[in-house]
């Protein structure tokens, strides 16, 4: 796709319950990352995909998340029993190859609220 | 390990006026390093970004960023500023030999005012 495509835009789900945040990343690139934005509060990095190496998952703050990307491509993000102090923006972005010069596109974000 | 510094929460400037927002890094090795733009309510738009090369770097919007390497700042600045240009700016690190993610600095809130 033209650009980085996350889904749902918006959630708001009761505590205790599960969600999942969709990534469709811009055609062709192999690197893909999670981040998330609390309110007030820069980037924080949660996982990295890259290819089929294994993930960096050294920014997951919990074992309640994890995340999976399927066939190289769409990433999902999955928060089991969610809590309040996981409302934030989870933003997706992708870039080619691994090389850490290549630019990170992000999406437009998928904003969780957890009551 | 990696890290930003934007020691500016909240920058304000006047319509027309020349703008600076500050950046500094720490990095192992030579950094690459970003600059990224986030509107209201949006995610996160690049702006620009310094590889290797030319200390100056010219970018979208008419914004541009002077590498530093002695001084370990990477500051974003535009000859005039435009009311549109309230933002959220966010500056941004990756080691040539490091890790593959970005690490962010915690952002600065420019407003032009009219």
């Amino acid at each position: 796709g033209a650009g980085v495509s996350q889904s749902p835009s918006n959630k708001v789900t009761e505590k205790g319950k599960d969600v999942e945040l969709r990534c469709d990343p811009i055609s062709g690139h192999t690197a893909l990352y999670w981040y998330r934005q609390s309110l007030g509060q820069g980037l924080e990095f949660l996982i990295y995909f890259q290819g089929n190496s294994a993930p960096d998952k050294s920014g997951l703050p919990s074992d309640r998340f994890s995340a999976e990307r399927t066939g190289g491509s769409v990433s999902t993000l999955t928060i089991q029993r969610t809590q309040q102090e996981d409302s934030a923006v989870y933003l997706c972005a992708s870039s080619l190859g691994q090389g850490t010069g290549n630019t990170i596109y992000f999406g437009e974000g998928s904003w969780l609220t957890v009551v | 390990a990696q890290s930003v510094a934007q020691p500016e929460d909240q920058v304000n400037v006047a319509e027309g006026n020349p703008l600076t927002v500050k950046c500094t890094y720490s990095v192992s090795g030579n950094p690459y390093l970003f600059w990224y733009v986030q509107y209201p309510n949006r995610g996160l738009q690049f702006l620009l970004k310094y590889i290797t090369g030319d200390n100056l770097v010219k970018g979208s919007y008419g914004f541009e960023a002077e590498f530093n390497k002695s001084q370990t700042s990477f500051h974003l600045k535009k000859p005039s500023a435009l009311v549109s240009d309230s933002a959220l700016y966010f500056c941004a690190v990756s080691s040539q030999t490091g890790a593959n993610n970005l690490f962010f600095g915690t952002g600065t809130r420019l407003t032009v005012i009219p």
